[in-house]
């Protein structure tokens, strides 16, 4: 089955500090991207940061890193000196295959976390 | 930067009624999609969509929905006859060959 687990219902990190979302995934394929979502209450849904699975290094972005364990199939996202603008609901999603021209492969989310920063 | 659009930004209608949810996917883009997050719960996916004819579709997606690209620019959900539980929020999103899903700010539908 494929599915995506994202253990952590809720989060809370004081503002500065470094704070730690869990995600877990099922795939019996071995080519596939990962993906951190962030959804503010605006409801918008904006990309944090995408993972290619035949990487090995992890991904970062400014503040936002992964660690990515694909034996495990875990996929963690780390952010860094956090912000109050980093509270949001945050996904993790993952899509089969390559990404490029041809496939058409849909996004397999968790139930997301939600994440609280206070000052 | 380019952006999706969705209109409205909130729909309420009646149960049994026919309500259409407007998408301007990004201009050069190939593949369109709809999803829906009911609220509290997970993202789940209804349609994509490629070469002017849906290319996956989820059991969501039953004879209910149906899917347009009427004029080269807009990308509609039709829902045909709502019911109290498609209530939530839809989202469009669109990708070129080998970009992330981009997507639009969601439609908020109540079915009351």
């Amino acid at each position: 089955a494929q599915t995506v687990t994202q253990s952590q219902p809720e989060m809370s990190v004081q503002e500065a500090e470094t704070v730690t979302l869990s995600c877990t995934y099922d795939t019996s394929e071995s080519d596939y991207y990962l993906f951190w979502y962030k959804q503010p209450p605006s409801r918008q849904m904006i990309l944090v940061i995408r993972q290619e699975a035949y990487k090995q290094q992890n991904a970062t972005e400014n503040r936002f890193s992964v660690n990515f364990q694909k034996a495990a199939k875990s996929f963690s996202l780390k952010i860094s000196d956090s912000q109050l603008g980093d509270a949001a609901m945050y996904f993790c999603a993952y899509t089969l295959g390559s990404f490029n021209a041809g496939n058409n492969r849909k996004l397999i989310w968790g139930l997301g976390t939600s994440l609280a920063v206070n000052p | 930067e380019p952006e999706v659009t969705q209109t409205p930004s909130h729909q309420v209608t009646q149960m049994g009624q026919e309500v259409i949810l407007r998408c301007v996917p990004i201009s050069n883009h190939l593949y369109f999609y709809w999803y829906r997050q009911i609220l509290g719960q997970k993202v789940e996916f209804l349609v994509s969509f490629y070469n002017n004819e849906i290319s996956e579709k989820s059991e969501i997606f039953d004879d209910q929905f149906s899917v347009e690209r009427p004029d080269g620019s807009n990308f509609t959900l039709k829902i045909r006859s709502t019911k109290l539980e498609d209530s939530a929020m839809y989202f469009c999103a669109s990708r070129g060959g080998n970009s992330p899903l981009h997507f639009g700010n969601g439609t908020r539908l109540t079915v009351t």
